[in-house]
């Protein structure tokens, strides 16, 4: 079955403009999951959402960043006037509930700000 | 948080058995172990996960042991595609959905 989907896989930009990613979770999972990896270091959570609530939104850097979630389906995840220091792989995971419920990557969108 | 010790690299030959080893000493009653891995250049991949006895799927088994301090990943004929890291993690309640990779280990296949 279709798994988690990213769009877009590659994003570059320059510093100051916003950017969207968008994360399609697979269909029926209620928890959906941001994360991001800068290059050789490991997962940084961002936020996750129960349905379109997010209860945890403690890892996002700054006000810069926000996400929303429609429908209990499609997120996106806004950063706003971009800095170099934004430049990672955004993960984007959903599960079918939450706690110990596996979590399913998608394949990451990559994101270079110059 | 409950933490996992794996060696930082491991190599294997194509074809062969490899057993991944991860150490989970301070587990708790209610943790999960989780397996992913992540291949170069995309996102993590779940493997396998596991709460006391063996789990056996298409792509790995995970033997835990009898006290749950120590599990090992065993892929029975590692392939080329084989070749990640991959990561233990523990995984359970209250803000453990936050997952945490460790360094991982690093497995190499030759041909």
């Amino acid at each position: 079955g279709a798994g988690v989907s990213q769009s877009p896989s590659n994003k570059v930009t320059e510093k100051g403009k916003d950017v969207e990613l968008r994360c399609d979770p697979i269909s029926g999972h209620t928890a959906l999951y941001w994360y991001r990896q800068s290059l050789g270091q490991g997962l940084e959570f961002l936020i996750y959402f129960q349905g379109n609530s997010a209860p945890d939104k403690s890892g996002l850097p700054s006000d810069r960043f926000s996400a929303e979630r429609t429908g209990g389906s499609v997120s996106t995840l806004t950063i706003q006037r971009t800095q170099q220091e934004d430049s990672a792989v955004y993960l984007c995971a959903s599960s079918l509930g939450y706690h110990q419920e596996t979590q399913y990557f998608g394949p990451g969108t990559r994101l270079l700000v110059l | 948080d409950a933490k996992t010790t794996q060696p930082n690299s491991m190599e294997s030959n194509e074809e062969e058995p490899v057993h991944l080893p991860c150490n989970h000493s301070t587990i708790s009653g209610t943790d999960y172990i989780h397996w992913y891995r992540q291949l170069p250049s995309q996102g993590p991949e779940y493997v396998i996960h596991g709460l006391t006895s063996n789990v056996n799927n298409r792509m790995a088994s995970l033997a835990i042991a009898e006290d749950r301090k120590s599990s090992t990943l065993i892929l029975h004929r590692a392939t080329l595609r084989d070749a990640a890291v991959y990561y233990c993690i523990l995984t359970g309640g209250g803000s453990n959905y936050k997952l945490t990779f460790g360094k991982g280990t690093l497995l190499t296949v030759n041909p």
